[in-house]
């Protein structure tokens, strides 16, 4: 079985500035991918960032990073730069990449609710 | 249209009506799926629709009724629902292959039983 822990329920970030997302994750699969997803109040979820467990370097997508550790077993989101558009509720999730038909799923954390200030 | 698109966007229902949701996708992927997000919970997987392959989360209710008519279009039936059902219920789409098979989302059906 797969979880997701997200701790912080929410967070505030001075605009222009950096702020990190938490994820820590437990699964007993050996190869596994690792997402981020933003869900403004419109309600849409966002695909932001991937990153796979045999990949040696941390993903990276324009202002987002995903700095992982897999010792740790943790996968936390980096935005640079924040701007007030970045307000919004961020969602750790994990899949195994082995699996194809049902076992695709998708786990999901419980989310971090980001709110940046002017 | 492009995308993953949810009609309709919102519905307010009765315990004893019977409705429909509708998601289209036109990515021309091989995967559907329906999620239900509850206020301070996780995202919960209802349904999985892949090529000819259904699977259910065993702890989804029997008054939700999935239909999968093709790999573009996929319908959630609802009937005698309770006011724990209100949610957001979300649709998804990949490509159904092993590997990242990332999932798009259409923008989410907000239902309220009263």
């Amino acid at each position: 079985a797969q979880k997701i822990t997200q701790t912080q329920p929410g967070m505030f970030v001075q605009e222009k500035e950096a702020v990190t997302l938490d994820c820590t994750y437990d699964t007993s699969d050996q190869s596994y991918g690792l997402f981020w997803y933003k869900q403004p109040s419109s309600g849409e979820m966002i695909f932001l960032i991937y990153q796979g467990s045999y990949d040696e370097q941390n993903a990276t997508e324009g202002r987002y990073s995903l700095n992982f550790q897999k010792a740790r077993k943790s996968a936390n989101l980096v935005i640079s730069a924040s701007q007030l558009g970045d307000s919004a509720m961020y969602f750790c999730a994990m899949r195994d990449l082995i699996s194809s038909g049902s076992a695709r799923q998708l786990t999901f954390g419980s989310g971090t609710q980001l709110t940046v200030l002017p | 249209e492009t995308g993953v698109t949810q009609t309709p966007r919102h519905l307010v229902m009765g315990m004893t009506n019977k409705k429909s949701l509708k998601c289209e996708q036109h990515l021309g992927h091989n995967a559907m799926y329906w999620y239900k997000q509850s206020a301070k919970k996780p995202l919960e997987l209802m349904f999985v629709y892949s090529l000819e392959e259904r699977v259910e989360n065993n702890s989804v209710p029997s008054r939700f009724s999935p239909e999968c008519p093709n790999s573009s279009h996929l319908f959630l039936h609802l009937h005698t629902l309770q006011p724990e059902d209100s949610a957001l219920y979300l649709c998804a789409s990949s490509q159904g292959l092993a590997g990242v098979d990332e999932q798009f989302f259409g923008p989410g059906t907000r239902l309220t039983v009263l």
